[in-house]
């Protein structure tokens, strides 16, 4: 099993530029996640899935779309990237009877 | 709200010696879980240990052991006969199962003197 995989792993775009990170698990787990991690301020929750077809807002969604496209799929879109959105993004996804989340290898995005 | 907080940004300690990274949380929620993650440079997030709120006996994996203090809410983790391949970020997080939310402290960096 690959686990959680995620594309790209690097990034670099310019402002105002569109792009879409893509997520996918092979656990056949129902929550899926992202978050982005700064620098000194560990990871926080940019949007969450519980399951397929449902998609909440976490402590950081705006400037965010995401879309769970299937059981095995999560996407987070940048419409309009800003410089504030460079970061380490993170997906995550959880199974109903676990508690822990198992992560994906990250995408570092630069927006110059 | 959910908050973890982590006081010691950076801590070291001599190989096969052991060392204790703090944490504690707060959390009005009465169902809850808390995990120790590793994130070496390769920057992966790996699950170290997990305790859930509702068990009285601190969790152990190998070398690994956490000081689960309910009351005062705090939640350490302690690394025995520390090896070079446990220089890493390590992040505190609280998972509360009512809102899905999984809160991270701000991380220790642990470094290993040879």
């Amino acid at each position: 099993n690959a686990g959680v995989t995620q594309t790209p792993k690097f990034q670099v775009l310019k402002t105002g530029q569109s792009m879409t990170l893509q997520c996918a698990q092979d656990m056949n787990h129902n929550s899926m996640y992202w978050y982005r991690q700064d620098p000194g301020m560990g990871l926080r929750l940019i949007y969450y899935s519980a399951s397929e077809g449902t998609t909440d807002k976490g402590e950081v969604p705006n400037g965010y779309n995401v879309s769970r496209l299937n059981k095995r799929e999560f996407s987070l879109r940048l419409e309009s990237a800003a410089p504030s959105q460079t970061s380490v993004y993170f997906c995550a996804s959880r199974g109903i009877l676990s508690y822990e989340q198992y992560f994906g290898p990250g995408t570092r995005l630069t927006v110059t | 709200a959910q908050t973890v907080t982590q006081s010691q940004p950076e801590m070291s300690v001599q190989e096969a010696e052991t060392v204790t990274l703090s944490c504690t949380y707060d959390t009005s929620e009465s169902d809850y879980y808390l995990f120790w993650y590793k994130q070496p440079p390769s920057r992966q997030m790996i699950l170290v240990i997990r305790q859930e709120a509702y068990k009285q006996q601190n969790a152990t994996e190998n070398r690994f052991s956490v000081n689960f203090q309910k009351a005062a809410k705090s939640f350490s983790l302690k690394i025995s006969d520390s090896q070079l391949g446990d220089a890493a970020m390590y992040f505190c997080a609280s998972f509360n199962f009512g809102n899905e939310k999984l809160t991270f402290g701000t991380g220790t960096r642990l470094t290993i003197i040879p």
